[in-house]
């Protein structure tokens, strides 16, 4: 099966950068995923990486190293707006593609 | 941007009686649907895999009978929560993978909030 792990909380200021970490652990990657959630919402899907690298999507980049299984969710130039859910989501190849998504790390931006 | 539509976004029922969500996406073919449950703060639970023209695939200790998956059309599916009790009540969030596009990207419906008095 397949497990990941993100922090709860991260908490940072208005203008800031921030980086959110994920390991997982998968049998067989296709690819990492991150989605955004603000309360009460559904998520919305961020950012993607299959290979290793950064990918820059405006204000937030995604980076994957599959040797370390590891990725993170880099989010610049943070605005008020940007406090949210952040989960990370790996889908393993093969099958149906189900992605398993990680619990989730609180961003709490403050002014 | 691909679209997913859920319907509806709150429902309010009695106990017993039983509620039918509708997840459609709207400018793609989606060969597989997922259904998700959200308890408060917490992550996404996936509950099955609803694949068009097949019976979904539950997870463990999700009850089949209890939550009726249809996935009618390539951009269709449904699910009837039977007899619902309040424990069911929760958020209950749809998602959809383009059938031509990357695998692992997935747009979620709004979400269904349902409250089981």
């Amino acid at each position: 099966g397949q497990s990941l792990e993100q922090p709860s909380e991260v908490t940072a200021v208005e203008g800031a950068i921030v980086q959110i970490n994920c390991t997982y652990q998968t049998s067989g990657f296709y690819g990492l995923s991150w989605y955004q959630q603000h309360d009460g919402g559904a998520p919305t899907f961020l950012s993607y990486n299959a290979l290793d690298g950064l990918e820059e999507t405006g204000r937030f980049s995604s980076f994957l190293s599959r040797s370390d299984s590891y990725g993170y969710l880099l989010l610049q130039e943070l605005q008020m707006k940007d406090s949210a859910s952040y989960f990370c989501a790996v889908t393993a190849s093969g099958g149906s593609y189900i992605p398993t998504f990680g619990r989730g790390t609180s961003l709490i931006v403050h002014p | 941007g691909a679209v997913v539509s859920q319907h509806p976004s709150w429902v309010i029922c009695k106990s017993g009686t039983s509620v039918k969500i509708e997840c459609r996406s709207l400018d793609f073919q989606a060969t597989t649907m997922f259904w998700y449950r959200q308890f408060p703060k917490q992550s996404l639970m996936l509950m099955a895999t609803s694949n068009e023209g097949s019976k979904a695939t539950y997870e463990q200790g999700v009850e089949k009978d209890k939550f009726l998956i249809n996935h009618a059309s390539l951009t269709l599916s449904t699910l009837t929560v039977t007899s619902a009790h309040p424990e069911d009540s929760s958020f209950y969030i749809c998602s959809a993978s383009s059938s031509s596009g990357p695998k692992n990207i997935q747009y979620f419906g709004a979400g269904t909030r349902l409250s089981v008095l």
